[in-house]
């Protein structure tokens, strides 16, 4: 049974630093592109990043909105996928859900996660 | 012009059918897409996949009553026999060169 736990998220200041967790199981992790996909409060979804099976190479750009201050990771021998997240802004907030893809390249979500809630605030 | 457009809303009645429409940019006329249903304060789920020829795959325990099809820019999703659990929002998502917003604004379907 595929599962993906997502863990990391809270409360945080405006500038400051968070490092999403998502711990995976249940499907060969390193075979499968990952995923982060944000959703602001009663907003729609927004893919963060995607990144390919092996971990090298980013599958999609990152979100217009978090370039240079998000960086997307993949730890194969932890099946873990981390998301990075510097210099938070008010907008940043949102529930981040981690996500499996559909193939090596990701593609398409084929599997989420419950979600991690990030608040940025003062 | 939106990779993706869906309506922002439909609904139907309890025990009818209903067709949402995820409608792409005629730059990616043939790309295919996935479905997914976001119920009240729950993650999303993965439906299906549409292709561009109309042939879909459903996820893992995906009822029969959930289907895809096609039709030149436009992929859908049929979802008969309307149950009050499939009251939830509904997202397309997209892949591939030239795509820069993977996933369109959401369907919110009303069970009546």
């Amino acid at each position: 049974e595929v599962q993906l736990l997502e863990s990391g998220g809270g409360l945080v200041r405006p500038g400051g630093s968070l490092r999403l967790s998502c711990a995976a199981s249940g499907f060969t992790f390193r075979d499968y592109g990952m995923g982060w996909v944000r959703q602001a409060p009663g907003k729609g979804l927004e893919l963060v990043s995607e990144i390919s099976g092996s971990g090298s190479y980013r599958t999609a750009d990152y979100a217009d909105s978090v370039k240079g201050r998000f960086s997307i990771s993949k730890d194969n021998s932890k099946n873990t996928l981390y998301l990075q997240m510097d210099n938070l802004r008010a907008e940043d907030t949102a529930v981040y859900y981690c996500a499996k893809g559909g193939d090596w390249n990701v593609h398409y979500f084929d599997f989420w996660g419950q979600g991690t809630l990030v608040t940025v605030s003062s | 012009q939106q990779d993706l457009t869906q309506s922002p809303s439909v609904s139907a009645s309890l025990g009818a059918s209903v067709k949402l429409t995820c409608t792409l940019n005629s730059g990616l006329s043939s790309y295919a897409i996935a479905w997914h249903q976001q119920r009240p304060e729950k993650a999303p789920r993965y439906l299906m996949k549409v292709n561009g020829d109309g042939s879909h795959i459903k996820g893992d325990g995906i009822p029969d009553r959930f289907s895809g099809s096609s039709s030149g820019t436009e992929r859908y999703l049929t979802i008969s026999s309307l149950q009050p659990e499939d009251e939830a929002d509904y997202y397309c998502q997209t892949w591939g060169t030239g795509v820069r917003k993977v996933f369109g604004g959401g369907t919110k379907l009303t069970v009546l």
